[in-house]
């Protein structure tokens, strides 16, 4: 158990639908982020929080949207689903440097 | 446009023996470099790390290469054991990306098998 914890580890939703993924940071880690691993890809970054707001955001779609809660946990969330959503998504937390630990995390498939 | 390369998805060694992992980079920008490891239906986990200000950094079996002006790094594993198997990404950050930013930039992995 690294510490970070998501939820759920599957997801199958059909296309058009939304879904939200959740995300429990380690303990005393203040900045969260997010990553999706498509097929052959490496990590791309989305977006991070720090402490509730906005850090940083990459190449993250207008159809997704994330948030960081006052306890810390964020949730990633996706809509109006396509195909090519289907992903692994990471959540990493850090106390503030580049050393994440990361979550095991949630495989969605787009059918 | 991959600014974090990986360009070979695998690699094969015999137990004992070096691993050699390569990674390229084209951001000039990028001045703090990580290795992450994966295992299969695992998060990556930090492995090693090394700064723009250093060529080289070791712990243990681990040891990261960075040549600036090549825009490479390396990692060697030595000797590399059967529980090094996993899938390795080199990842990438620039210091000035943004005041506690700290994102990172990952290249797509490189898969290592060592054979007993």
């Amino acid at each position: 158990d690294s510490g970070v914890t998501q939820t759920p580890k599957h997801l199958i939703t059909a296309t058009g639908q939304r879904v939200t993924l959740r995300c429990s940071p380690r303990s005393g880690d203040l900045s969260v982020y997010w990553y999706q691993q498509s097929l052959d890809q490496g990590l791309q970054f989305l977006i991070q929080y720090y402490n509730g707001e906005e850090r940083a955001k990459g190449n993250i779609l207008e159809r997704f949207s994330a948030q960081q809660f006052p306890d810390l946990h964020s949730e990633l969330n996706l809509s109006s689903l396509e195909l090519g959503d289907s992903a692994l998504y990471f959540c990493a937390s850090s106390v503030g440097n580049w050393v994440y630990t990361f979550g095991s995390g949630t495989r969605l498939t787009v059918v | 446009d991959q600014q974090v390369k990986q360009n070979s998805p695998s690699l094969s060694v015999q137990e004992g023996r070096i691993s050699i992992l390569n990674c390229d980079y084209t951001n000039s920008m990028f001045d703090y470099f990580l290795w992450y490891k994966k295992y299969p239906a695992e998060g990556p986990t930090f492995l090693i790390s090394i700064s723009s200000i250093k060529d080289k950094n070791e712990d243990g079996r681990f040891t990261v290469f960075l040549n600036k002006s090549a825009k490479h790094l390396s990692l060697h594993i030595v000797p590399s054991q059967p529980g090094d198997s996993a899938v390795y990404f080199c990842a990438a950050s620039a210091v000035a990306s943004g005041a506690g930013s700290y994102q990172l930039t990952f290249g797509k992995g490189t898969k290592l098998s060592v054979i007993p």
